[in-house]
């Protein structure tokens, strides 16, 4: 079946360094992938989005690009802020008896440090 | 435009009993979704209402089921709580069932005893 797999964390950095959050999903055909990001107490939140192969999806200074031959959405930021802090779920979205259903990967908590 | 809204936020419930929780979808969307989210995991899909209807459900039991009224708010009924069904639940709303994206309320975290 369709899977998501996601960098384990938790992922500690300082604040400006470079980030980049693997994501790797198994699935027939050609899924729209997501980034989604969870603040603590919160619900989620679609950060970007990408339909198609060799889509970029960019939001709020983040990248992911689709790759369609290593079946990979990784997550980049050039230069992290504290206010990054947060879970990251990838997703990837997949049709089940006429309804759209998201499949996720188990989230990678990000810290960032002053 | 208002975003998708959950109630109650807290819920603490023993084994056995019944549980309701409430979801209204954001502005001009038809179409709600239900995912439980263990601690520490991502959410696993549960089931979709579109016009009123199931249509789509995941690997759940019948125990989990749900309505959706004509103003498109939903509600998750959970028969027969478990331990294993506290989690976080979170409801999203999105327009159609195609590949629109889905916004998400803030969730219902849910303790049984």
């Amino acid at each position: 079946g369709d899977s998501v797999t996601q960098m384990e964390g938790p992922v500690t950095l300082s604040e400006e360094a470079f980030l980049t959050i693997n994501c790797t999903y198994t699935a027939t055909g050609y899924p729209s992938l997501f980034w989604y990001v969870q603040y603590p107490g919160e619900g989620l939140q679609l950060l970007l989005k990408a339909t198609k192969a060799d889509d970029k999806g960019s939001n709020k200074g983040f990248e992911a690009t689709y790759r369609k031959e290593t079946t990979s959405f990784h997550l980049e930021k050039g230069s992290v802020q504290v206010s990054d802090s947060a879970v990251y779920f990838c997703a990837l979205s997949r049709e089940i008896q006429g309804a759209q259903k998201l499949v996720f990967g188990q989230g990678t908590r990000l810290t960032i440090n002053p | 435009e208002t975003g998708v809204t959950q109630s109650p936020t807290h819920l603490i419930k023993t084994r056995g009993q019944q549980v309701t929780l409430r979801c209204s979808s954001q502005s001009g969307h038809n179409t709600v979704s239900w995912y439980q989210q263990a601690l520490g995991q991502g959410p696993q899909f549960i089931f979709q209402y579109y016009r009123e209807e199931e249509n789509g459900r995941g690997n759940f039991p019948p125990r989990f089921s749900g309505l959706q009224f004509p103003n498109y708010s939903s509600e998750l009924n959970v028969n027969a709580l478990e331990l294993d069904d506290s989690a976080l639940y979170l409801c999203a709303s999105s327009f159609g069932t195609g590949m629109e994206t889905q916004y998400f309320g803030p969730g219902t975290r849910l303790l049984v005893l």
